[in-house]
């Protein structure tokens, strides 16, 4: 069956990057793309970016762009997303999902601290 | 492409209906012909599940009570017979604009 694992919490400082991967498995990753979604705590879901693993064409939300990347490994079936420069409103769970939202990871909680 | 929901929060007795709206400022027809409208259901701690796609189509394993419909800027989630498990947070979510895929404010459901 399909799954997306995602890696544990992390702890920054602002100004720090953290990357997150996303090992997916019961499928190969270049059969779909990934999609990136953030969720602040007790706020709602914010799309962040897509990446296609066939090609790494990629799409990001537009107030991210400059900070995060989105890249895939084909050889180990994972996803990563680094987010550069962090901030406290950075401060989040971080979902990966199959590219349509048809499946999710966990979510990684990522906590900055000023 | 900004989505709104009504109502924000909703109390519902245990087996009675409940209808969510969701409205686009955009109209939603891809010109593929296919309308990206979605639905999801997040339960506290979890991740996100999709229910519907493409404005009907319920996900497999998705409960028949739940349905949706809609078109253009009008959409609807219905649950006919809400139960104890229907509880949480949904979210409507476009993704005929794309990128970037928006999502609604997300209506939470409880139990009255």
């Amino acid at each position: 069956q399909v799954q997306l694992v995602q890696s544990g919490p992390e702890v920054k400082k602002s100004g720090a990057s953290v990357r997150v991967s996303c090992k997916a498995s019961g499928y190969r990753i270049n059969q779909y793309g990934i999609t990136w979604v953030r969720q602040a705590p007790g706020k709602g879901l914010e799309w962040m970016g897509w990446i296609n693993p066939n090609n790494g064409d990629t799409r990001y939300e537009k107030d991210l762009q400059g900070r995060i990347s989105l890249t895939t490994d084909r050889s180990t079936n994972t996803a990563y997303m680094e987010l550069r420069s962090l901030r406290p409103d950075d401060m989040a769970v971080y979902y990966c999902a199959r590219s349509e939202l048809d499946f999710w990871g966990q979510g990684t909680l990522v906590s900055v601290s000023s | 492409v900004v989505m709104t929901q009504s109502p924000l929060s909703l109390a519902v007795t245990l087996g009675q209906p409940a209808a969510i709206s969701c409205r686009s400022s955009q109209r939603l027809e891809h010109s593929d012909g296919n309308t990206y409208l979605n639905w999801f259901h997040q339960r506290p701690g979890q991740s996100p599940r999709r229910l519907i796609n493409k404005v009907s189509n319920r996900d497999p394993g998705v409960p028949e009570r739940f349905s949706g419909s809609g078109s253009g800027t009008d959409f609807t989630l219905r649950i006919s017979r809400v139960e104890a498990e229907d509880v949480g947070i949904y979210y409507c979510m476009q993704a005929t604009h794309w990128p970037p895929d928006t999502f609604g404010p997300g209506t939470r459901v409880e139990i009255k």
